[in-house]
């Protein structure tokens, strides 16, 4: 099956700073998005970003289907911003059995204050 | 989100006891998803539903069975719940499952004692 790696999976910065989240996936995907898990177990979706490039305030994010990868930036993080960030992608060719989108193991981000 | 929820959001089961997790949706999605997430594995599809009434396998389905009598209800049965089934439950839902953004209810921490 398809293979979703997530870098690095730790991340521990001071408030302010800025920071980039990678998402390698081993084969073509038509939909891909970025979830952000808080402290309090929500799953909140940040973008759905199967190519392209979006932002939505502090964030933003970019995915080069081609070259099957997808970056995640964080500019002045906040504490707020503290958790798991995952990615996830669905096969263009996916057929029947297993659909549904295949996560990564996430990359956990701490911000200090 | 609002128009997800899911029920109950703990519980605590004996081994061999049968279980029934529901999510329950006012959105009108045609696609539901049941996942588990475990520390190391980040989350993994259970089942999911593509109608009433037409739901198929996941990934990790085995112990796991599923229905949809109606558009917003999908729920998660375990027949005979074991150690290995504690974990904490996602539900999502989907407009389209290749190309649209994925909403997740709170989840449901269920440990099997």
């Amino acid at each position: 099956g398809i293979q979703v790696e997530q870098s690095p999976p730790d991340l521990i910065l001071q408030e302010g700073a800025n920071s980039t989240l990678r998402c390698n996936f081993s084969d073509s995907v038509n939909n891909l998005q970025w979830f952000h898990q808080n402290p309090w177990g929500q799953l909140i979706n940040l973008f759905y970003i199967p190519s392209g490039t979006k932002q939505n305030g502090r964030l933003s994010a970019t995915t080069v289907a081609t070259e099957r990868y997808s970056l995640l930036y964080i500019s002045s993080s906040q504490t707020t911003d503290s958790g798991v960030y995952f990615c996830a992608v669905h096969l263009t060719y996916s057929g029947g059995g297993a659909d549904g989108l295949t996560f990564g193991k996430g990359t956990h981000l701490i911000i200090q204050p | 989100d609002a128009g997800i929820t899911q029920s109950p959001r703990h519980k605590v089961t004996e081994t061999g006891t049968p279980v029934t997790l529901r999510c329950h949706q006012t959105e009108n999605h045609r696609y539901m998803y049941w996942y588990r997430q475990d520390p190391g594995h980040g989350l993994r599809l259970i089942h999911y539903s593509y109608g009433v009434k037409d739901t198929d396998k996941g990934e990790v389905s085995d112990g796991y069975s599923v229905s949809r009598s109606k558009t917003e209800d999908f729920l998660l049965t375990l027949e005979s719940a074991t150690s290995s089934q504690t974990s904490v439950y996602f539900c999502a839902i989907s407009e389209s499952y290749g190309n649209y953004g994925y909403t997740f209810g709170s989840g449901t921490r269920l440990t099997v004692v």
